[in-house]
Parts: C-alpha cells; structure tokens; sequence
C-alpha cells in the first residue's frame, strides 16, 4: 500500500527557510513512473500546487512561487523534499505531499499533511 | 481567490442525489481533464474521479463525473453520512508555463 508521509518543523521564523521531506514507501521514486509534487492549504484558504519533480530531478514550479522554491528528490532515500526560502506570515498552510501519473493528470495519493506556521 | 469556482456549501439527506459543480475557463478545464478530490479534515484527500469521469478502483459507483466545456461537475448519488466532507476540483492550466489549478472546496453536509 503507497503511503507518503511528510515531515520537517512545525514552526519557522520569518524570514528563514522552511525546509520539507516527503517519504515514499509502497512505491520506487526511481521506477519513473510517476511525478511528485507539493501542495499547500492555507488556513481557511484553498489548495494551491507549488511544484512537482520527476525521478531524473526535473522540475515543475507555480511561477508564483518560483523565485523562492526549491524541490528536490533523493532516489537513494526514496523522498523528496521542498525548501522555500524567505518565508513570511502568508507561509503558514498545510503543506500536502502527493503523486501523480503525469505532469498534467490528477493526483492519485496523497500524504495528510503537515502544519506550517511561520511566526517569529 | 482560486481559479476554479465551486459552490462554498452543498447539503441533502441520506440517499438524495448532490451535484457539486465547478466552474473554470478555456485554458483549465476547457483544454484539460478534471479530477475531484474528497478530503476529511486532518486525513489525506483522496482521489474521486479522474479524467472527468473515471472512478479509481474502490470508489463507489455512487460517485460521478461529468464535463463540459468549461465546466464540470460532481455528483453523489444515494447520499451516504459518511460523504460528509469537503470535495475539491482541479484541473492543469496551460496559462504562463502551466500549473494545476484547484477550486475552493465544498462543503457538503449530509442532513
């Protein structure tokens, strides 16, 4: 059974780097089959997709967030992981692990999330 | 403010019929398939229906998908307790160098 779980800091200080891993068992990263993105959820607020990574380490990113995101994958480890700098307030969501068939087609499993407040 | 709209809310009683729907434009939902997405508060989301109307395997068949044009829609039929939850839409967007797009969530209560 695939399960993803994410993992890192519950809390961050403006304007430091919030730092994500996500661990994949069930399934090889390496087998590139699939992508694997991250998606947050501020609170009250809706879903937004911040960016995706393929096995090889290409990458896909919300443009609106480019400047500050970096994701990256360790087949080795079979993670992958979000870095995105310079946080402030606005940060603060649930941020989803998940993955997909193709860059373009849905998300098929999803980790449950982990909280993120950025405070000082 | 997301980019695909759905309704805030939705409500009916055990074993009614619920449509949810999703409103988006020609560079989402009119160029790319939809997925829905059901997701209880503190658990994974979890897939519903892709490819507009695909169900994954062990999805009940109470649940369906449609598209058209620019829109799509979720239904429920034979409303159950347990489908109280919140229920998402999404869609790529080829606008700017592409991203996925997601609806607001409804809220579906189950009377």
């Amino acid at each position: 059974q695939l399960q993803l779980q994410e993992s890192g800091p519950g809390l961050v200080k403006p304007p430091e780097t919030l730092s994500l891993t996500c661990t994949v068992s069930g399934d090889s990263i390496s087998s590139g089959t699939y992508y694997w993105g991250w998606i947050r959820q501020p609170p009250g607020k809706g879903l937004e997709w911040i960016g995706s990574v393929y096995y090889s380490g290409t990458t896909y990113y919300n443009m609106s967030l480019k400047s500050r995101v970096t994701i990256s994958v360790d087949t080795s480890k079979n993670q992958f992981s979000l870095r995105l700098n310079s946080v402030t307030a606005a940060d603060t969501a649930v941020y989803y692990c998940a993955r997909h068939p193709y860059l373009r087609y849905h998300f098929d499993y999803w980790g449950q999330g982990t909280l993120v407040t950025v405070s000082s | 403010q997301s980019v695909l709209t759905q309704p805030p809310s939705a409500s009916g009683t055990p074993g009614q019929r619920v449509t949810i729907s999703c409103s988006g434009s020609t560079s989402n939902i009119g160029s790319n398939t939809v997925s829905w997405y059901q997701h209880l508060p503190g658990t994974a989301p979890k897939l519903l229906i892709y490819s507009n109307n695909q169900r994954p395997s062990g999805v009940p068949d109470r649940f369906s998908g449609s598209k058209s044009g620019t829109s799509a829609s979720l239904a429920i039929s034979g409303l159950q307790s347990e489908d109280e939850a919140e229920y998402y839409c999404a869609a790529w967007d080829d606008s700017l160098n592409g991203l996925w797009v997601f609806g607001g969530g409804t809220k579906l209560t189950v009377l």
